[in-house]
């Protein structure tokens, strides 16, 4: 099983504030994908980076695959309340047929 | 209707006894995952199926067995349930491509083992 890091495990700001979270492993993925769980509810998809390199932008949130393909981050503009949920990192490679493996995420506050 | 369904959504039982959840799917997915959460460790992957006759072991599959009973179900089952079982277990499906597909989550069983 490839281990994915994550960090900050839990991160209190402002409203405004900016912040960054990173994930990282020893193992190369094929992909590398973001997802947001809020209380009672199972994770949704924000992103997914395939190449490495990749930054992508999802209105205040940017995202990036490192050049080799073993870290992203996720870094967040002017945070607001209702982004307060949990982000988890989850990489795939064909060695486990892609099965997504998940970080054990950041816990993330945002206080008005 | 939720796309992902999960039976049951809360669940206390004893230790030693053989609990089964259930999840069926109506997207029409191959793929589908059980995962379980605990505090501060994120989701683990306990099986995997690409389809009904292709079923894989994931991180943490001892003590849990797995049914694919046709495209659209997926049972987990715990034949002799412990403590350290206690969990939030939630079913998944993926589609799209096999490196770059999004999951779908159902909203998760809450199991208590006494």
């Amino acid at each position: 099983t490839q281990l994915l890091e994550q960090s900050p495990q839990f991160l209190s700001i402002q409203e405004g504030e900016n912040l960054t979270v990173y994930c990282n492993s020893s193992s190369v993925f094929s992909s590398l994908q973001w997802y947001r769980q809020e209380p009672g509810e199972g994770p949704v998809l924000l992103v997914t980076v395939v190449t490495g390199g990749e930054v992508k932008k999802l209105k205040r949130l940017t995202f990036q695959f490192g050049d080799a393909r073993k870290d992203s981050s996720l870094h967040i503009t002017a945070a607001q309340p209702g982004d307060t949920g949990l982000y988890l990192c989850a990489g795939a490679s064909r060695d486990s047929g892609y099965a997504l493996n998940f970080g054990k995420g950041t816990s993330l506050l945002v206080t008005p | 209707d939720a796309d992902v369904t999960q039976t049951p959504r809360n669940r206390i039982t004893k230790t030693g006894k053989r609990i089964m959840l259930e999840c069926s799917q109506t997207k029409g997915h191959d793929r589908m995952y059980w995962y379980r959460q605990d505090p501060g460790l994120g989701l683990r992957l306990i099986y995997y199926s690409f389809d009904v006759k292709d079923i894989n072991k994931g991180e943490i599959s001892d003590g849990y067995s797995v049914s694919r009973q046709a495209q659209a179900k997926f049972s987990l089952s715990l034949e002799s349930a412990i403590p350290n079982q206690t969990a939030l277990y939630f079913c998944a499906t993926r589609g799209g491509g096999a490196n770059t597909g999004e999951l779908f989550f159902g909203e998760g069983s809450r199991l208590t083992v006494l």
